[in-house]
């Protein structure tokens, strides 16, 4: 059983639509990861908060707006999405930053459908 | 340049045949660390192992053996006596512990089918 919870496991929305995703993960691991997976191709990173700071943007359009409440919380909401954003969006954590990084442990992903 | 290059698209073996998937790395760093993940039909990755840039040894986890080889920046995975749930897409990563850690490098993939 996966350690890190994502909710929820589907998703459809409209192009108006607000919505969040969910991210849980009781490890104490102090890094937290939002990917983007297409059909058939790696993950994409999106987005990495370490000690609950944003430490890395890939340069994500501002519809996507990550927040980290806590270090075991990690929410993406969304809003005005497109279709070409329907992919599955998996979570993932890490215990630290730099050589404590440590290996990503993964959810199960949210498949998100955009209509 | 990518960074991570795993050349095999997709394999087919009969199973209880050996297959090697193949992972060639590129990095300047002289700290980094070197992972595989397996993501089957569910979409689940799922972790299988990390090996740091000091440690060369080959490992073995039961059917499982990878082989890190610096010289040749290539750290290949190898399924012995392969099942039919070994059926997955297997990521190769890098991650760079000078440029922070955080930022992992994935391959595109390997799409494994086992045959029954």
């Amino acid at each position: 059983d996966t350690e890190v919870t994502q909710t929820p496991k589907h998703l459809v929305m409209g192009m108006t639509n607000k919505k969040s995703l969910k991210c849980e993960q009781h490890m104490g691991h102090r890094a937290m990861y939002w990917y983007k997976q297409k059909a058939k191709k790696p993950p994409e990173l999106m987005f990495v908060y370490s000690y609950e700071k944003l430490s890395i943007n890939e340069s994500v359009p501002s519809r996507f707006s990550p927040e980290c409440p806590n270090s075991s919380l990690l929410n993406l909401h969304l809003h005005a999405l497109q279709p070409e954003d329907s992919a599955l969006y998996l979570c993932a954590s890490s215990l630290g930053q730099g050589a404590n990084t440590g290996e990503l442990f993964f959810g199960e992903g949210s498949r998100l459908t955009v209509l | 340049a990518q960074k991570v290059t795993q050349a095999q698209t997709e394999i087919s073996v009969v199973e209880k045949e050996d297959v090697t998937l193949d992972c060639v790395y590129e990095t300047r760093d002289t700290t980094y660390y070197l992972f595989w993940y397996k993501q089957p039909p569910s979409g689940e990755l799922v972790f299988l192992i990390r090996r740091n840039s000091f440690d060369e040894q080959n490992e073995i986890s039961g059917r499982y053996s990878w082989n890190f080889q610096k010289s040749t920046s290539s750290f290949n995975f190898t399924i012995t006596a392969s099942q039919v749930v070994d059926s997955a897409v297997y990521f190769c990563a890098l991650s760079e512990a000078g440029r922070g850690g955080n930022q992992f490098y994935f391959g595109t993939g390997t799409s494994l089918t086992v045959i029954p």
